[in-house]
């Protein structure tokens, strides 16, 4: 098992562009969370996913868009970048609430 | 106030100390508690979950208050392979399905 995979490792960016990442797993996990990891801030939360179709608003939604089309995988857009984007972007998972949750090895974005 | 608060550090200690440290955390009806490590760059790794009665594996301790809405993180006879980032997280109250994290405890373990 692979486990919780990221795909891209590393990005840089234009303001104003766009992307996605893409978080995988492969333990029939039905919660999935992104996160954002800044010096000093933790990890705090952007969106999540209790389930395939369903998404909700975390903590730091604004710039952000999701979409859990099949339960294994959970997409994160950046519409329009910018720098205050400038991150770490880590997914995680979860077989039930209040579980132990697994990260994929994370995203480095920057953005210019 | 944060939801999860813990003593950034760092904590400089010698190989073969015991360390603890504690974290607060301000929603009481909060369900699960955990320590999870984060190394450099690299993910957060769950180190152990966090019971009320308290548990222990190998040279770590955890350990709930309920009461006083801590929790706490034990390590005896410290390796320099401890050095790390040391995680806070507690669960939501119920129905919303969030993970809190502290912003971590750092630290170092000198030869």
């Amino acid at each position: 098992n692979a486990g919780v995979t990221q795909t891209p490792k590393f990005r840089v960016l234009k303001t104003g562009q766009s992307m996605t990442l893409l978080c995988a797993q492969d333990m029939n996990h039905e919660y999935m969370y992104w996160y954002r990891q800044d010096p000093g801030m933790g990890l705090r939360l952007i969106h999540y996913s209790v389930g395939e179709g369903t998404t909700a608003k975390g903590e730091v939604p604004d710039g952000y868009n999701v979409s859990r089309l099949k339960k294994q995988n959970f997409l994160l857009g950046l519409e329009s970048a910018a720098p205050s984007q400038t991150s770490v972007y880590f997914c995680a998972s979860t077989v039930r609430p209040y579980n132990e949750q697994f990260f994929g090895p994370g995203t480095r974005l920057t953005v210019l | 106030r944060k939801e999860v608060e813990q003593d950034p550090g760092p904590f400089n200690v010698p190989e073969g100390a015991t360390v603890a440290f504690n974290c607060t955390y301000s929603n009481s009806a909060s369900q699960s508690f955990f320590w999870y490590r984060q190394d450099c760059r690299k993910e957060p790794k769950l180190l152990m979950s966090v019971y009320s009665s308290g548990n222990e594996d190998g040279r770590f301790t955890a350990q709930l208050n309920r009461a006083s809405q801590y929790i706490s993180l034990l390590i005896r006879d410290s390796k320099l392979s401890d050095s790390a980032t040391y995680l806070c997280v507690v669960t939501s109250d119920s129905g919303t399905y969030k993970y809190i994290f502290g912003t971590g405890t750092r630290l170092k373990v000198l030869a």
